[in-house]
């Protein structure tokens, strides 16, 4: 039951651009994405639900395809603040979140 | 906006010592969760608990846990006999509908 991220660990200049994905074998009800800082509890960014939608704040923006089973977390112009490790956990019918084994992102200046 | 609390922060116990961990998650949420994170590693789901009874365990979750809501506002999470490789950030979550809201964690050190 538990997504498949990638990649495990993402090295950026500040300015530059990240694609994080998650996957599942599994039919999906819901994505979350979150971020964690080092020593801190998980942050909620987005939840993206059934029916294949995109969403996002400023910069940071998510889509979720249904027929794939897939999401994927776009963050833009990235800024030092967006280091931390990036989780997607997916919710199934039950209603039950998996974590994926996490992306680490580095942001340089 | 409502928090889930847990306490203690940080926990530290001996070997085979019986741990609690508690939380109190938000107040007109109906599902309960625990999730652990070992260090450097990814969350791994423990339990969920809906209606007063587990609804789902993971493997993880074996006959040391045990859950309880023993008065209506906290949930906790016992460990009977720790080992050292209980040793992991302990994350409480509570939800309605489709929205998660995680507590800070406990830390707990098992020596």
């Amino acid at each position: 039951q538990q997504p498949v991220q990638s990649p495990q660990a993402v090295i950026l200049r500040e300015g530059e651009d990240a694609v994080i994905n998650c996957s599942s074998s599994k039919a999906l009800y819901s994505v979350h994405w979150y971020r964690q800082k080092h020593g801190e509890a998980p942050v909620f960014l987005m939840i993206l639900l059934k029916g294949g939608e995109q969403k996002g704040h400023e910069k940071i923006s998510a889509s979720f395809n249904e027929k794939k089973q897939q999401s994927s977390l776009y963050l833009t112009a990235s800024q030092l603040s967006y280091s931390g490790t990036y989780f997607c956990g997916t919710v199934y019918q039950n209603n039950d979140m998996r974590f994926g084994a996490g992306t680490r992102l580095t942001v340089k200046p | 906006e409502p928090e889930v609390t847990q306490t203690p922060s940080h926990q530290v116990t001996q070997m085979g010592q019986e741990v609690i961990l508690r939380c109190v998650p938000i107040s007109n949420h109906l599902y309960f969760y625990w999730y652990r994170q070992i260090l450097g590693q990814k969350v791994e789901f423990l339990v969920s608990f809906y209606n007063n009874e587990i609804s789902e365990k993971s493997e993880i979750f074996d006959d040391q846990f045990s859950v309880e809501r023993p008065d209506g506002s906290n949930f906790t999470l016992k460990i009977r006999s720790t080992k050292l490789e209980d040793s992991a950030m302990y994350f409480c979550a509570s939800r309605t509908g489709n929205g998660y809201t995680f507590g800070s964690g406990t830390r707990l050190t098992v020596v």
